[in-house]
C-alpha cells in the first residue's frame, strides 16, 4: 500500500540535543511538507519541499532544518535553537496541482525531558 | 493575508442526525481551493472533501458534502447521518498560492465534534 510513513512515533529530547524525524513516502509525490500542531491549535507550516534539492521556509522555520535528497524522503532536524520543540510533527506530500490533496503520515510526538 | 477561521471549538451531535461544521475564510485570491480533514484521537490527518472556488456545484463525497458560499466567503461541512466514529477534530484548510507552492495549506484551529449515542 502506498502512503506515508514518520517514524519514530514518540521521540524524547535533552536540552541542547539535536533529533531528526523521519518522513518516507512512496506516492511519488512531488512536494512535501512538514507541520507542528500545538494542544488545541491547527497547523503550522514549517518546511516545504516542491522538487529534490529545493525546499521553503513556512511561518515557523526558525530552529528547524530540512533536506531533500531524494524525492521519497524529507527529514526534519529540530535543532537546540527551537526553544519550545515539544509538539506534534507531521509530515504531508502531495502532487504539486491545483486540488491535489496533502496526505499526512501518523505524526511523531516530541517532548523534552 | 489569507486567513481561515472556524469559530466552534467544540460540537456535540446526536448519532444519526447531520451536522454542520462551520468555516469562513478570506482571500483576495479569485483562484483558490478549500479542504476538509478529520484528525481522530490517534493523531493522523484524514482527507475529506475538496471544494474549487470555481466548481459551480457544491462537493459531496458519501456523507460528507460542502455546503460552499462564495459571496459569503464561507464553506461549512456538513455530515449526515452521523456516526459514533466521527467523533474528531475537523479543520478546514486553504490552498494559499504563496511562493508559487500551489498546495501549500493554511488551516483554522479545528472543530472538536462529538457524536452521542
Amino acid at each position: 500500500d502506498g502512503g506515508i510513513t514518520q517514524s519514530p512515533k514518540y521521540l524524547f529530547r535533552k536540552e541542547g540535543q539535536n533529533v531528526t524525524l523521519s518522513c518516507e513516502q512512496n506516492l511519488n509525490h512531488d512536494a512535501m511538507y512538514w507541520y507542528r500542531q500545538d494542544p488545541g491549535q491547527g497547523l503550522r507550516l514549517i518546511y516545504y519541499s516542491q522538487i529534490v534539492n529545493d525546499f521553503q521556509k513556512g511561518d515557523i522555520a526558525e530552529g528547524y532544518s530540512v533536506s531533500r535528497e531524494k524525492k521519497e524522503s524529507f527529514p526534519l532536524t529540530v535543532t537546540s535553537a527551537q526553544k519550545n520543540p515539544t509538539a506534534f510533527y507531521l509530515c504531508a506530500s502531495s502532487r504539486d496541482r491545483e486540488g491535489q490533496p496533502q496526505h499526512f503520515g501518523d505524526g511523531t510526538r516530541l517532548s523534552i525531558l | 493575508a489569507q486567513k481561515i477561521t472556524q469559530t466552534q471549538p467544540g460540537m456535540f451531535v446526536q448519532e444519526k442526525e447531520a451536522v454542520t461544521l462551520d468555516c469562513t475564510y478570506d482571500t483576495s485570491d479569485q483562484s483558490y481551493g478549500l479542504f476538509w480533514y478529520k484528525q481522530p484521537s490517534s493523531g493522523e490527518m484524514i482527507f475529506l472533501i475538496y471544494q474549487g472556488s470555481y466548481d459551480e456545484q457544491n462537493a459531496t463525497e458519501g456523507r460528507y458534502s460542502l455546503n460552499f458560499q462564495k459571496a459569503r466567503k464561507s464553506a461549512n461541512l456538513v455530515i449526515s447521518a452521523s456516526q459514533l466514529g466521527d467523533s474528531a477534530m475537523y479543520f478546514c484548510a486553504m490552498r494559499e498560492f504563496y511562493g508559487g507552492a500551489t498546495n501549500k495549506l493554511i488551516f483554522g484551529t479545528g472543530t472538536l465534534l462529538a457524536v452521542q449515542p
